[in-house]
């Protein structure tokens, strides 16, 4: 298994550029996740989804859209890219939600200048 | 808005020392909680998760939660240089994860 994995690992972006971050895992897991992670500061979630179809907003949702159209992919779209967008973007899957263990990816690193 | 505080740091230990990391979180109803570790440029990684109050150990960590006090701890016994990392605590809520900010260690040979 590949577990979770994510592309590109970096970016950089100019302003206003658009982007999508891609997701994927093979755990064949209903939940996954899209966070964001500032320096020196934890993990805020951006959206999750719980299956196929079905996405919500998390903490920090704005400037970003998500789809799930299968079980594997959860890409993370940026819409008009600005400097606050500059961050580590985490995507993390679990076979269930409140009881069960995130698997992260690597992560991608982005640059918005 | 379910909250997670961790004390930042950073956390400097000798090695062979015992490391506490400290949690406290605000929802009285949270039943569960994760401990991550983070190295430098690496994704989080599960160390540990706990259920119930008291202890769990495994290998050189130990996990300990108070309900009462809603507090949860870390031990890292025998600290070793590669223990040095960021952990993170973090406390489920629905169907979401709210981490705290982390606290990093060091482990001085």
């Amino acid at each position: 298994n590949a577990g979770v994995t994510q592309t590109p690992k970096f970016r950089i972006l100019k302003i206003g550029q658009s982007m999508t971050l891609q997701c994927a895992q093979d755990m064949n897991h209903n939940y996954m996740y899209w966070y964001r992670q500032d320096p020196g500061m934890g993990l805020k979630l951006i959206y999750y989804s719980v299956g196929a179809g079905i996405t919500d907003k998390g903490e920090v949702p704005n400037g970003y859209n998500v789809s799930r159209s299968t079980t594997e992919d959860f890409p993370l779209r940026l819409e008009l890219a600005a400097p606050s967008q500059t961050s580590v973007y985490f995507c993390a899957s679990a076979p269930s939600g409140e009881s069960d263990t995130q698997y992260f990816g690597p992560g991608t690193r982005l640059t918005v200048l | 808005q379910k909250e997670v505080e961790q004390n930042s740091g950073p956390l400097s230990v000798p090695e062979g020392a015992i490391a506490s990391l400290n949690c406290t979180y605000s929802d009285r109803g949270s039943q569960s909680f994760f401990w991550y570790r983070q190295y430098s440029g690496k994704s989080p990684e599960l160390i540990m998760f706990i259920y119930s109050n008291g202890d769990k150990e495994d290998g050189r960590f130990t996990a300990q939660l108070n309900k009462a006090s809603q507090y949860v701890s870390l031990l890292i016994r025998d600290s070793q240089p590669s223990d040095s990392a960021t952990y993170l605590c973090a406390a489920p809520g629905g169907n979401q994860f709210y981490f705290g900010t982390g606290t990093s260690l060091t482990v001085i040979p």
